[in-house]
């Protein structure tokens, strides 16, 4: 199909990991990407891999890119109170766009 | 620069009447992106602009939907006449191509 395909709900316990993953549809996306969106706000960008990488990691977060699967997921590690958000997964896609999945809303239980 | 700027930030309004929301993209961008939230959809592409002229409006509900954007640094996205089923936040986004979209802090709409 031609929709970014996540989850809508993930549900972790604090100093757990926490895995969101992502479908996406276009194999010749340049960049794929990860925005966070905390309560009562607008999204923001949190990471993004370029194509040509397997595997992205900043502090506390994993980004693993399977380029033959077209699958995406970004990885949490001890997860905190504060990460709760709603995680979107997003390709680039001709003309400069991007196209977004529906949000992965994460929820982490004391 | 302030970022992306949305008003109202909440609006109220009744069932059958007209709800305009705004969007100032941040200065020097040439895409502007209108979304919408809901809890059971995700988020939602409804229209999108380059250059001031709509590229992709198949993601607009109904015809009660329109957008506009008159220039460089305004658009609108006007309900007409609105419903229930409209309440949501609706986002806008601008880019400057470079694919990363800034997000305004949205309007949340509710219908009565």
């Amino acid at each position: 199909g031609e929709d970014v395909e996540q989850s809508l709900f993930l549900s972790v316990r604090e100093g757990d990991s926490s895995v969101i993953n992502c479908t996406y549809t276009d194999s010749s996306s340049t960049y794929l990407y990860w925005y966070k969106q905390e309560p009562g706000a607008g999204l923001q960008l949190l990471t993004y891999i370029f194509s040509n990488m397997d595997m992205k990691q900043d502090q506390r977060l994993t980004v693993l890119l399977n380029k033959k699967d077209k699958h995406l997921s970004l990885r949490i590690a001890d997860t905190q109170t504060g990460d709760s958000a709603i995680y979107f997964c997003a390709e680039s896609i001709q003309n400069n766009d991007m196209r977004f999945g529906a949000g992965t809303r994460l929820t982490v239980k004391p | 620069d302030a970022g992306v700027i949305q008003s109202p930030r909440h609006e109220v309004t009744e069932m059958g009447q007209e709800v305009t929301l705004r969007c100032k993209p941040i200065s020097g961008h040439n895409s502007l992106f209108w979304y919408r939230q809901t809890m059971m959809r995700g988020l939602e592409l409804l229209i999108y602009f380059n250059n001031n002229v709509p590229i992709d409006d198949s993601g607009m509900p109904e015809d009660r939907f329109s957008a506009k954007m008159p220039n460089a640094s305004f658009s609108t996205l006007k309900i007409q006449p609105s419903e229930p089923r409209d309440s949501a936040v609706y986002f806008c986004a601008s880019s400057s191509g470079g694919n990363e979209q800034f997000f305004g802090p949205g309007t949340r709409l509710t219908v009565l």
